[in-house]
């Protein structure tokens, strides 16, 4: 079974311009999360959806993060003007059982 | 919030040793989560645990859920290469809006 597929595996871009992160969690997950992991802070979670409904987007760190989940199949996460402070790795993941998350590869992100 | 704290930040051992890691936390949970992650990857599910006392073994890992519902321990045996990378402890509780806890993770290397 394909777990979770996150694209791309390595974004560059620079200040100012619009970065989207993909996502497509593993089949019948019912879960997504995606969370932001760097040295200083760790794994954090952004927001996470049940049944493509956002259920707590506490963890977004400003209005330049949004995200969305039209159908159960794929979720994105927006950054609207990206900023250097913003380079992390990004996860995606999907679990049945809210506990047991099963992660993606990570985007890294880097903003010049 | 609540926090998980796992110390030391990085552990070094020999091949063939044996490693234990704990995580403690000020609150209780009652579900802890040990996670693996390889460079360049996310995090992978190594053992779950769900009740208090709890001790579980999945190859050469054990874990086992304190009694006080604060802490976690995990022990690897027989240390190998590939058991290098980072380890994480994650808490969570039940409730609709109960969130996954993560710790900052230790980073083993093992020395051939």
């Amino acid at each position: 079974d394909a777990g979770v597929i996150q694209s791309p595996r390595h974004e560059v871009t620079e200040m100012g311009q619009e970065v989207t992160l993909r996502c497509k969690p593993i089949s019948g997950h019912d879960y997504l999360f995606w969370y932001r992991q760097t040295m200083m802070r760790g794994l954090e979670l952004l927001i996470y959806f049940n049944n493509n409904v956002p259920i707590d987007d506490s963890g977004m760190p400003e209005d330049r993060f949004s995200a969305k989940m039209p159908n159960a199949s794929f979720s994105t996460l927006k950054i609207q003007p990206s900023e250097p402070r913003d380079s992390a790795v990004y996860f995606c993941a999907s679990s049945l059982q809210r506990r047991k998350l099963f992660f993606g590869s990570g985007t890294q992100l880097s903003v010049l | 919030g609540q926090q998980l704290n796992q110390s030391p930040q990085s552990m070094f051992i020999q091949e063939g040793e044996d490693v234990s890691m704990n995580c403690t936390s000020s609150s209780i949970f009652n579900t802890w989560l040990w996670y693996k992650q390889d460079p360049g990857e996310g995090p992978v599910l190594l053992i779950a645990l769900y009740k208090a006392g709890e001790l579980t073994s999945n190859g050469r890992l054990t874990a086992q859920f304190g009694i006080t519902r604060k802490d976690s321990f995990l022990n690897i045996s027989a240390s190998i290469p590939s058991d290098v990378g980072i380890y994480f402890c994650a808490g969570a509780n039940t409730g609709a809006n109960s969130k996954l806890t993560f710790g900052k993770g230790i980073t083993l290397s093992v020395r051939p």
